[in-house]
């Protein structure tokens, strides 16, 4: 069965730093791999979309990408800000089926 | 609705009784999804729904569990004889058409947290 993982351990950064976080999986690629932020008490909210024939999106200040070579996807966040401080969450989706298989999520701290 | 609706927002319950969550759909989106997220845990798949069917029920942990939806909106997800490993919270997500190829952005809900004792 598909395995997603995400670097379990908080990561925390500098205010002004990018925070880089992973998203690795095993198997098959995706049709679709999102990025959500979740705060505490709080439901995931959608950030971004990547296809398995993008390299990269972005979004102000957020960048992904995705190597389906390396199964993997980073997470960008430049000029990082205190607000910035939540869980993300990636998400694969398989085509044809809305199934989304989410990874446990890291936690991001930025440290004014 | 303005956005997902969960009720209740937190239930605390005896072992071994029957709880029932319920989630509203943003107006007119077809597809909804429950989850479980536990501590440290992350987002378990339990149910999908394409209007009120759900061809994919697969995440459900045992037969304790069940959730239907009424008029392609409103679903409400049953526990049956609560057990403590069922604490957790509940998370529905709706989105527009689900399924079809083309991806669909998922909106949360704030989630019901259950605990039981």
């Amino acid at each position: 069965s598909q395995k997603i993982e995400q670097n379990s351990e908080a990561l925390n950064i500098q205010e002004g730093k990018t925070a880089t976080l992973t998203c690795n999986y095993t198997n098959y690629s995706p049709a679709y791999l999102q990025w959500y932020r979740q705060d505490p008490g709080r439901g995931p909210v959608f950030l971004l979309l990547i296809r398995e024939n993008e390299k990269e999106k972005r979004k102000e200040r957020l960048k992904v990408t995705f190597d389906t070579t390396l199964k993997q996807s980073l997470f960008h966040i430049t000029a990082s800000q205190p607000a910035d401080s939540a869980t993300y969450l990636c998400a694969l989706i398989y085509g044809g089926y809305q199934k989304v298989t989410f990874g446990i999520g890291t936690k991001l701290q930025v440290i004014p | 609705g303005a956005g997902v609706s969960q009720s209740p927002s937190n239930k605390v319950t005896e072992k071994g009784k029957d709880v029932e969550l319920r989630c509203d759909p943003i107006s007119g989106h077809t597809a909804l999804y429950w989850y479980r997220q536990s501590l440290g845990q992350g987002l378990e798949f339990l149910i999908y729904f394409q209007g009120n069917s759900a061809p994919d029920k697969s995440g459900l942990p045992s037969d304790r569990f069940s959730a239907e939806r009424t008029g392609g909106s409103v679903s409400t997800l049953t526990i049956q004889r609560t057990q403590q490993e069922d604490s957790a919270v509940y998370l529905c997500a709706s989105s527009r058409r689900g399924g079809g190829g083309a991806s669909e952005t998922q909106y949360f809900g704030p989630g019901t947290r259950l605990l039981v004792l």
